[in-house]
């Protein structure tokens, strides 16, 4: 049973325009969400986190949008740079639990 | 600060074979993850210690699955026997704390192909 869900396996955005990666979840147990970046041939690095007490929460180019009624949560990059191409998933978290569920990914390609 | 270490990269063994995988988590972070990472899939937990119990091992089958974290540094995983659905990548993270509200540091995974 997938409950955080990435529907969009690839997306590809031009540089300078802005990515919009999607995730949904199932468990409305979940309070605490993180987008991991991955590059080839490496592990998955933290990237932003948002609390369910929150419905936005920014750092620098990355935007991450929490709607806890729709259980959706979406990363914004832009300006979106070739760096930053790779692929993004989606973790969610419940307090008190040990387990970090993660999405299946998603590749995204900035065009130069 | 250096970060977490895993080795072999690269494995492949036959099926039935056994298997092991190593890993150093960052200095002074109590809590160590094997994750299991599918081709295609998101990565899903196997085993979480805290210093060198097991916090939570549901996931693990451990039928063929083994894990260990003696001194509460270093861990290791064993796969024996091996079968073919075990081809997949496998990453070690830690935290500094487990309540999975901090953030994981990953490992940069030992990639198990099973034949």
């Amino acid at each position: 049973d997938q409950q955080v869900k990435q529907n969009s396996p690839s997306l590809s955005v031009q540089e300078g325009r802005i990515s919009i990666l999607n995730c949904d979840y199932t468990n409305s147990m979940f309070d605490y969400f993180l987008w991991y970046k991955k590059y080839p041939a490496e592990g998955p690095t933290f990237l932003i986190s948002i609390s369910s007490i929150k419905d936005k929460n920014e750092d620098g180019r990355f935007t991450v949008f929490l709607n806890k009624s729709a259980k959706h949560l979406s990363l914004h990059i832009v300006p979106s740079q070739p760096g930053d191409s790779a692929v993004y998933f989606c973790a969610a978290s419940q307090t008190g639990a040990n387990n970090l569920f993660f999405g299946t990914g998603t590749r995204l390609t900035v065009i130069p | 600060e250096a970060g977490v270490a895993q080795s072999p990269r690269y494995k492949i063994i036959e099926k039935r074979q056994s298997v092991a995988f190593w890993c150093n988590p960052i200095s002074g972070h109590a809590t160590l993850y094997w994750y299991q990472q599918i081709l295609g899939q998101g990565p899903k937990l196997l085993i979480q210690f805290q210093n060198n119990g097991v916090v939570d091992d549901s996931q693990l089958p451990k039928d063929r699955f083994s894990a260990e974290r003696l001194k509460g540094v270093d861990s290791t995983l064993k796969i024996q026997p091996a079968k073919l659905e075990d081809s997949a990548v496998y990453l070690c993270a830690s935290s500094f704390s487990g309540t999975n509200t901090g953030e994981l540091f990953f490992g940069e995974g030992s990639r198990l192909t099973v034949l």
